[in-house]
């Protein structure tokens, strides 16, 4: 398998324009989850998914954070609209059983601009 | 929820030498607690866990130790190699399916 997919691996936009963020997670893993990583912050979870279905969405910062999953290997993260307050390092993560019980792959990461 | 605190943030070794990097959470709940390797460019990796049923663990050159009556776990490093520098994170979960990371250290190797 090749690993957690995400795509961009880096994106500059403009402040106020919609973000899209993908991941594939590797087949067979029931839970997804995304993290956002800053100097300031480290490695704050956003949420995850397990079966598709988003169980835990505590970290979702605001409302114009939004994320899905319509199949299980297919993972969207979206920002409308975007603030440069949002820059960061977006990781996609995802596990076979629940983080607890086995290893979580994180994917390469897509670094975000927002300008 | 469970807080993680990490410390050193940084720390600065010449290459043989061993690194320490320690780590305590805050909920005695907690019994899964991973150490990930982030190096530049790249995803966090699992490099060694322990659950807390065990004291100690080893792999080669890495160890960690747990102390669940003190709530606080350690990772060690021995005879530290320049390909060791990176970022290491702990974390901690309390069996809701996800991890609470520390803060993180980076870890620098002087050949």
């Amino acid at each position: 398998d090749a690993g957690v997919i995400q795509s961009p691996r880096h994106e500059v936009t403009e402040m106020g324009q919609e973000v899209t963020l993908r991941c594939k997670p590797i087949s067979g893993h029931d839970y997804l989850f995304w993290y956002r990583q800053t100097m300031m912050r480290g490695l704050e979870l956003l949420i995850y998914f397990n079966n598709n279905v988003p169980i835990d969405d505590s970290g979702m910062p605001e409302d114009r954070f939004s994320a899905k999953m319509p199949n299980a290997s297919f993972s969207t993260l979206k920002i409308q609209p975007s603030e440069p307050r949002d820059s960061a390092v977006y990781f996609c993560a995802s596990s076979l059983m629940g983080q607890g019980d086995t290893e979580a792959f994180f994917g390469q990461g897509t670094r975000l601009t927002v300008v | 929820g469970e807080n993680v605190e990490q410390h050193p943030s940084t720390l600065s070794v010449q290459e043989g030498d061993s690194a320490v990097i320690k780590c305590t959470y805050s909920d005695s709940a907690s019994n899964y607690f991973p150490w990930y390797k982030q190096e530049l460019g790249k995803g966090p990796q699992l490099i060694i866990d322990i659950r807390s049923n065990v004291g100690e663990k080893k792999d080669q050159r890495i160890a960690v130790t747990l102390n669940k009556t003190a709530k606080h776990f350690s990772l060690h490093i021995t005879e530290t190699q320049p390909e060791d520098s990176a970022v290491y994170f702990c974390a901690g979960d309390t069996g809701r399916r996800a991890l609470t990371f520390g803060s993180g250290t980076r870890l620098q190797v002087q050949p």
